[in-house]
């Protein structure tokens, strides 16, 4: 089973709503990803937790705060977003850190700022 | 720095025929891994094939092929006898170990691909 489930699938919030995103994997993977991709370019990674600890930060503002409470769960945090935050977020995991393995990404939560 | 070129940024084709998405790297590293990922418009990144930069061997799996090729740093994906589920985005993505601890992933900006029935 190489499934990444996500939720919710759609979310739209205003600028002053706090919200989170989930993200579950039941593989075992040791890592975890975050990214934004916005419409007609690729994934932009924003953060990677390895072994439950966040180990990446791409200089994502702090009105995105991610977390991971145990291995299988990685959540994001929204806050007091941007109308430009809106995008597709995507969770993915890899079974571990290295660059040898490949991610496997879960569907995404189209995500509308307003 | 690590970079990946999709040149391709859109491709139409009539179902059946055959169509290859180029790839383009640079690194400097000697150890890296190439990613072929496919996005249909549902959104979903779907993994397709790794292949280590040790690894020149070329890969078919039914009616996908994979070109390798270090010499001109290129990872070139083709899709035969073309359907219109293969319709959607190709991205081309390099891993490559970026210090302390840490692995980037590089995409290129992707090949949208319309297969036309």
């Amino acid at each position: 089973d190489t499934e990444v489930t996500q939720t919710p699938k759609h979310l739209v919030m205003g600028m002053t709503n706090k919200k989170s995103l989930k993200c579950e994997q039941h593989m075992g993977h040791r890592a975890m990803y975050w990214y934004k991709q916005k419409a007609k370019k690729p994934p932009e990674l924003m953060f990677v937790y390895s072994y439950e600890k966040l180990s990446i930060n791409e200089s994502v503002p702090s009105r995105f705060s991610p977390e991971c409470p145990n291995s299988s769960l990685l959540n994001l945090h929204l806050h007091a977003l941007q109308p430009e935050d809106s995008a597709l977020y995507l969770c993915a995991s890899s079974q571990g850190p290295s660059e040898g393995y490949e991610q496997y990404f879960g569907p995404g939560t189209r995500l509308t700022v307003t | 720095a690590q970079k990946v070129t999709q040149a391709q940024t859109e491709i139409s084709v009539v179902e059946k025929e055959d169509v290859t998405l180029d790839c383009v790297y640079e690194t400097r590293d000697t150890t890296y891994y190439l990613f072929w990922y496919k996005q249909p418009p549902s959104g979903e990144l779907v993994f397709l094939i790794r292949r280590n930069s040790f690894d020149e061997q070329n890969e078919i799996s039914g009616r996908y092929s994979w070109n390798f090729q270090k010499s001109t740093s290129s990872f070139n994906f083709t899709i035969t006898a073309s359907q219109v589920v293969d319709s959607a985005v190709y991205f081309c993505a390099l891993r490559t170990y970026s210090g302390a601890g840490s692995y980037q992933l590089t995409f290129g900006k992707g090949t949208k691909l319309s297969v036309i029935p």
